[in-house]
């Protein structure tokens, strides 16, 4: 398997842009994870999706993120508008069932640059 | 918050040393795992130890838990430079289906 595939690695975008983050999970993995990183805040959980179905998203900053999962392989994290205080890697992160109990296995993350 | 929080902040070795990294938490956990992080990547889980195992080992990686003090250590023997990377301590809470993550150790080991 070749892991936690994210794309882009990098993302510049202008203030006010919509920007979109994706995710392709390890297959059979059940469950999948929206992280944000910043030197501030650390590691911050945005969403959770199990079995596709989003689970918790308090951790999504405001109504200018959403978070969709489609199918098993499949997830975006959108940002419109974007701002400068989105700046920050976003990881993404699956792990199989109960997922607690097992290790995440993360993606290489994308580094948004908001200017 | 409910973050862990890893002590020291960053350590500066030499290689062959060993590194000893802290981490306390603030509530009761089903278990505690700690990950690696190289500049610029994901991060890659190293070990998990269970609330109800004293002390864990992989390789050259050895972790306590200490559920009593809410703490847990993670010690690297015989350090090499590729060990270089920030260390992180997960949590999951009891009740809580994920895990929260300190803000790490960030460990240079130089050659």
């Amino acid at each position: 398997d070749a892991g936690v595939i994210q794309s882009p690695r990098h993302e510049v975008t202008e203030m006010g842009q919509e920007v979109t983050l994706r995710c392709k999970p390890i297959s059979g993995h059940d469950y999948l994870f929206w992280y944000r990183q910043t030197m501030m805040r650390g590691l911050e959980l945005l969403i959770y999706f199990n079995n596709n179905v989003p689970i918790d998203d308090s951790g999504m900053p405001e109504d200018r993120f959403s978070a969709k999962m489609p199918n098993a392989s499949f997830s975006t994290l959108k940002i419109q508008p974007s701002e400068p205080r989105d700046s920050a890697v976003y990881f993404c992160a699956s792990s199989p069932q109960y997922a607690v109990n097992y290790g995440y296995t993360f993606g290489s993350g994308t580094r948004l640059t908001v200017v | 918050s409910q973050q862990g929080e890893e002590d020291p902040q960053a350590l500066s070795i030499q290689e062959g040393e060993n590194a000893t990294m802290n981490c306390s938490y603030k509530t009761s956990i089903n278990n505690l795992q700690w990950y690696r992080q190289n500049s610029g990547r994901g991060l890659v889980h190293l070990i998990l130890i269970r609330s109800n195992e004293r002390e864990k080992h992989s390789g050259r990686l050895r972790v306590t838990l200490d559920t009593s003090k809410k703490s847990s250590s993670l010690l690297i023997t015989a350090s090499r430079a590729a060990d270089t990377a920030s260390y992180f301590c997960a949590t999951d809470y009891s009740g809580y289906s994920t895990l929260t993550f300190g803000k790490g150790t960030m460990l240079l080991v130089s050659p």
